[in-house]
This record gives C-alpha cells, sequence and structure tokens, in this order.
C-alpha cells in the first residue's frame, strides 16, 4: 500500500528562526513529489520534484528530493508568521493520483 | 479567471439526505479529483477522473458516487450509506501526469 509520511506532525517556532519539514513515502511507480501549503482552505502549490539532488528555491523556502532514500525536505529559513500553515506533502504515482501525508502544522510565534 | 469553483462553501445535511457538492473548472484539464480531509488529517482520495465519463473509485469510495458529463464539471454526491460524512472536502484538477493539482476553496458539510 502506498504511503507517506511527515514529520514532525506539529512544530511551534519563533520567528527568524529556520525549521525543516521531513516527508518519507513508499510508492510503487513514483512519478513526482509535491509541497503544498494549507493556511485556511484550498492547499497551495509550492514546489514538485522529480529528480534527486536538484534544490528547488523560491523565496526563503527550499526543498530537496531524494529517490534513492525515498525522502524530501522542505526548508524555510528566516520564519514569518505568515508561513504559520499545515505543510502538505504528495506523491504522484502511475495512476496520477496523489498520496498525502498527514501534514505538518508550523506555527510561527512573534 | 481560470480556476475551479466549489459550491457551497457551507453544507449542512439531515441523516439520511443524499446531498450534492459542485467542482466546476475552466483550467482545460482531463483529470478531477475528490479529496476528504478531517480534522488534523491529511487529505484522502475519494474518487478520480482522468477523462470524460470515466472515474475511478479512490480509498474511501463507499457512500459516495459521481459522474463526470462535462470535462469541466465533477460533482460528488454523498449519499445516505456514507455513515460520516461530516468533512471538508476539496476538489483538484491537474492538465497531466508531471504537473501539480490545482485546488477549489472546499466545501465543508456537516451532518445535523
Amino acid at each position: 500500500e502506498d504511503k507517506v509520511v511527515q514529520s514532525p506532525l506539529s512544530l511551534v517556532v519563533h520567528e527568524g528562526d529556520t525549521v525543516t519539514l521531513n516527508c518519507s513515502y513508499e510508492v510503487t511507480n513514483f512519478r513526482s513529489l509535491l509541497w503544498y501549503k494549507q493556511e485556511k482552505k484550498a492547499p497551495t502549490f509550492l514546489f514538485m520534484l522529480t529528480s534527486s539532488g536538484i534544490e528547488k528555491k523560491s523565496g526563503r523556502l527550499s526543498s530537496i528530493l531524494d529517490k534513492k532514500e525515498l525522502f524530501s525536505i522542505l526548508n524555510i529559513t528566516a520564519t514569518q508568521t505568515g508561513d504559520s500553515a499545515v505543510y502538505l506533502c504528495a506523491v504522484s504515482n502511475y495512476g496520477q493520483n496523489f498520496v498525502f501525508g498527514p501534514g505538518t502544522r508550523l506555527s510561527v510565534l512573534p | 479567471d481560470g480556476g475551479i469553483t466549489q459550491s457551497p462553501k457551507y453544507l449542512f445535511r439531515k441523516e439520511g439526505q443524499n446531498v450534492t457538492l459542485s467542482c466546476e473548472q475552466n483550467l482545460n484539464h482531463d483529470a478531477m479529483y475528490w479529496y476528504r480531509q478531517d480534522p488534523g488529517q491529511g487529505l484522502r482520495l475519494i474518487y478520480y477522473s482522468q477523462i470524460v465519463n470515466d472515474f475511478q473509485k479512490g480509498d474511501i469510495a463507499e457512500g459516495y458516487s459521481v459522474s463526470r458529463e462535462k470535462k469541466e464539471s465533477f460533482p460528488l454526491t454523498v449519499t445516505s450509506a456514507q455513515k460520516n460524512p461530516t468533512a471538508f472536502y476539496l476538489c483538484a484538477s491537474r492538465r497531466g501526469e508531471y504537473t501539480e493539482a490545482f485546488f477549489g476553496q472546499g466545501t465543508r458539510l456537516t451532518v445535523v
């Protein structure tokens, strides 16, 4: 059975801290790994990773994939209160479905 | 603007009633999905459709039904057979295999 695990499930930090969110997976016929940010309702897309070792960056956020060890990390540097959200990791398989992890709830305190 | 529209935002259902959640997209995407999200949990797949007039069950399809008569529309019916329907429902669409999914704003269904 396809599975995505995220850790930690919950994290509280102060503004300016750097955080690392983890995602590991067991999926047959892997196609891509995606990160989403969910604040209130609709998840918004952050990154899609298909190749190992290639870092993707967007401002203070970055992510990398290790297809040999089957995991990805999402880094957020110099956190701000606006980064408070649930961060979802999803893996896309051959059937074009997404398998989602439970999410990491990040709270950034001022 | 292009996007996915879900309606209604909030829905209340009496026990024993069927209700239908609407999902419309104007992104010209072939694939569409329905997910259920319970508090503190990730998204679980209910149904998906990769093409008009075809759809497949996801992990938690029991008590739900869908149709895909038009490319733009993928309504979800929550039937009385769904024992615990109170949840947040998200619809998504996707252009192709190596692309991201776009989500609607969700429908929060409450059984009263």
